[in-house]
This record gives C-alpha cells, sequence and structure tokens, in this order.
C-alpha cells in the first residue's frame, strides 16, 4: 500500500515570495491534516479536512496561507508572501478518522527555508 | 483546549536499559493516543496506537500504556539499542473531529 506522498521535499524562497506543497494521502482516506513543525517542537496542525470540507483551520494564518482539497483526494498548501518565521517543515497527514481506528500516517515533509 | 506534556525533553541511556517515555494530557475525553518516531529530517513513522477504551497495545520491544483517568500515557522501550536513538513524539485525538494534539517529543540517545 502507498504511503502519503509530499512534494517537494526541500524548497529554499526569499520572504515575501510565494510557495505551494502538494499532498496525496492514502488511497481511500478521507480526513488529510497540514502540520506546521518547528525545530525542536511537535507539530502543529494548520488545518484539517474530511472529504473536501473543512473541519478545522483554526490555526491557520489565513492572511498569507491557504489550502485547497480539489475532489477529496490531493491537496496543496500555499504561503504567499512567506515571512523569516514560516521557516519550519510541512507535514501532512491522512487517517481513516471517520468511523474506523483515526490512525495517522504521515508524509517525509516538505522542509522550507525563507531567507 | 486540549494541552500534552512529554517529559523529560531529552533522555540518554547506555545500550541494553530499559527505558520509560511519559506522556500526560489535559483533557481525558480522547478518541485515541497515538506514539510516533521521529528520526532527523524524516516524517513521523506511528509506532503504537491505543484506542481509548484500551489500556495497552504491545509491538516487539515496545508497549504503550494509556490512563485516560489521570490524563497519562507511557511508552516502555525494553533493552534499547542505538538504533531506537530518535525523537518520540505522542498524539492525542479528540472524540469530536480527530483533531489530533501533539507533545513537543522527548529525544532519546542510546550510546554503544
Amino acid at each position: 500500500e502507498a504511503g502519503v506522498a509530499q512534494s517537494p521535499r526541500y524548497k529554499i524562497i526569499e520572504k515575501r515570495q510565494s510557495v505551494a506543497f502538494w499532498c496525496n494521502p492514502i488511497s481511500g482516506h478521507a480526513t488529510l491534516y497540514w502540520y506546521q513543525q518547528i525545530l525542536g517542537q511537535g507539530p502543529k496542525l494548520l488545518i484539517q479536512f474530511q472529504n473536501n470540507g473543512v473541519v478545522d483551520d483554526s490555526q491557520l494564518p489565513k492572511d498569507r496561507f491557504s489550502a485547497e482539497r480539489l475532489k477529496g483526494v490531493d491537496s496543496t498548501l500555499k504561503i504567499q508572501p512567506a515571512k523569516l518565521e514560516d521557516s519550519a517543515v510541512y507535514l501532512c497527514a491522512s487517517s481513516d478518522w471517520d468511523g474506523l481506528t483515526g490512525e495517522l500516517f504521515f508524509g517525509e515533509g516538505s522542509r522550507l527555508t525563507v531567507l | 483546549k486540549q494541552e500534552v506534556t512529554q517529559i523529560p525533553a531529552a533522555l540518554s541511556v547506555p545500550e541494553g536499559e530499559n527505558l520509560v517515555l511519559n506522556c500526560s494530557f489535559t483533557d481525558s475525553a480522547i478518541y485515541n493516543l497515538q506514539w510516533f518516531r521521529q528520526d532527523p529530517g524524516k516524517g513521523l513513522t506511528s509506532l503504537l496506537l491505543i484506542q481509548s477504551s484500551q489500556r495497552e497495545q504491545t509491538s516487539g520491544r515496545l508497549n504503550a500504556s494509556l490512563d485516560k483517568s489521570s490524563g497519562r500515557s507511557t511508552l516502555y522501550i525494553a533493552a534499547s539499542q542505538p538504533g531506537d536513538s530518535a525523537t518520540y513524539l505522542c498524539a492525542v485525538s479528540d472524540t469530536n473531529a480527530g483533531k489530533s494534539t501533539f507533545g513537543d517529543g522527548t529525544t532519546l540517545t542510546v550510546k554503544p
């Protein structure tokens, strides 16, 4: 079974530029999450999707971050314009939360460096 | 708001030692608790998942326990090996929509 796929693995940009990250969840998983992990900290939830709909985006900085999940499968997270403090690893995860075990599966992450 | 704390932040032990990592959470209304391992520059690998109705789960040298009433979970690692060196994170998911809250992790170093 294929795992959660993310790209790109690494991205270096200047502040005020834009960047987009892509995630393809495990087949059949209705729930998709984007987390931000700053060095030395645990992951912090940015946004949670259930199929096409947003379940929780309370910690997403909506003035600069946006995310969408088209057709309930792939998702894209965009940052525009980027700030220095956005340097972090962006992790995508999926689960079968809707009625089953709810086990989280993570991708390898996308490491963003903002200069 | 759920808060998850992991103590200690770092732990160094000699090879072969048995050890316990701790995770505490403030809201006992959880759906499940999951332990992860994270190697430097990598994503999170699931180790053990405990449903809210369960008390413990075992996988090889790992055993995780859950005490909802006290808001605690422990991860027991038997006969530690240098390959166990990594950061261990626990995550608690809520009953409403499966939102998971993470601790900041315990970084384990096992010395040969």
